[in-house]
């Protein structure tokens, strides 16, 4: 399987902290995006990051992509209750998309 | 600017039946996708349409699964017949292109098999 590896599978901070979610994958990509998924909706576009880019920002976000060790990772910093949600990756290659198993995340008040 | 519309939102059926999604997606929108993901998974790619040609079909079970997308617009997936391991999200999605460019889902059709 080509799939990407989220890791770690679910994280429990408290309200205030920050969270990292990491993502693995297993071939040469053109960019790696993440989603963030609210129980029994459809998936949001957070982040994109290009292969030849390092980092990225977008509010409180902040995602990393290291080509050489084929990872991604995703910093939510300043966490909230409403970021409560599951984390996914989906690493673009050839004309694809491959998602990860994903990261659920719960922050608690 | 409306989002991906997709219908019906819950469905439950019996094994053997048949079942068929909808999915509007954005207007202009020349990629279309659909993924299947089961409880606790991440979506996992079913098809891949560019206008109403086929881009990549590999993963889509061919002996019961079959989807179509008319005039390079809306498109529908059917299940016949359905079997329980088929009990998941049926996620459509679209993006302006097939060059890695954001992929827009839509809110979800959920499938249970009795």
């Amino acid at each position: 399987s080509q799939q990407g590896e989220e890791d770690p599978q679910a994280l429990s901070i408290q309200e205030g902290e920050n969270a990292t979610m990491n993502c693995s994958y297993k071939t040469s990509i053109n960019n790696l995006q993440w989603y963030r998924q609210n129980s029994g909706r459809g998936l949001v576009h957070l982040i994109l990051i290009r292969s030849n880019e390092r980092e990225k920002h977008s509010g409180r976000l902040r995602v990393t992509l290291d080509t050489s060790k084929k990872s991604s990772s995703l910093l939510i910093t300043a966490s909230r209750a409403a970021d409560t949600a599951s984390y996914f990756c989906a690493s673009y290659y050839g004309q694809n998309f491959v998602f990860g198993p994903g990261t659920r995340l719960s922050v608690l008040p | 600017e409306a989002g991906v519309a997709q219908s019906p939102r819950y469905k439950i059926i019996e094994k053997r039946q048949s079942v068929a999604f909808w999915c509007n997606p954005i207007s202009g929108h020349a990629t279309l996708y659909w993924y299947q993901q089961i409880l606790g998974q991440g979506p996992k790619l079913l098809i891949q349409f560019q206008n109403n040609g086929v881009v990549d079909d590999s993963q889509l079970p061919k002996d019961r699964f079959s989807a179509e997308r008319l005039k390079g617009v809306d498109s529908t997936l059917k299940i016949q017949p359905a079997k329980l391991e088929d009990s998941a999200v049926y996620l459509c999605a679209s993006s302006p292109g097939s060059s890695g460019n954001t992929i827009y889902f839509g809110e979800g059709s959920w499938l249970t098999v009795v």
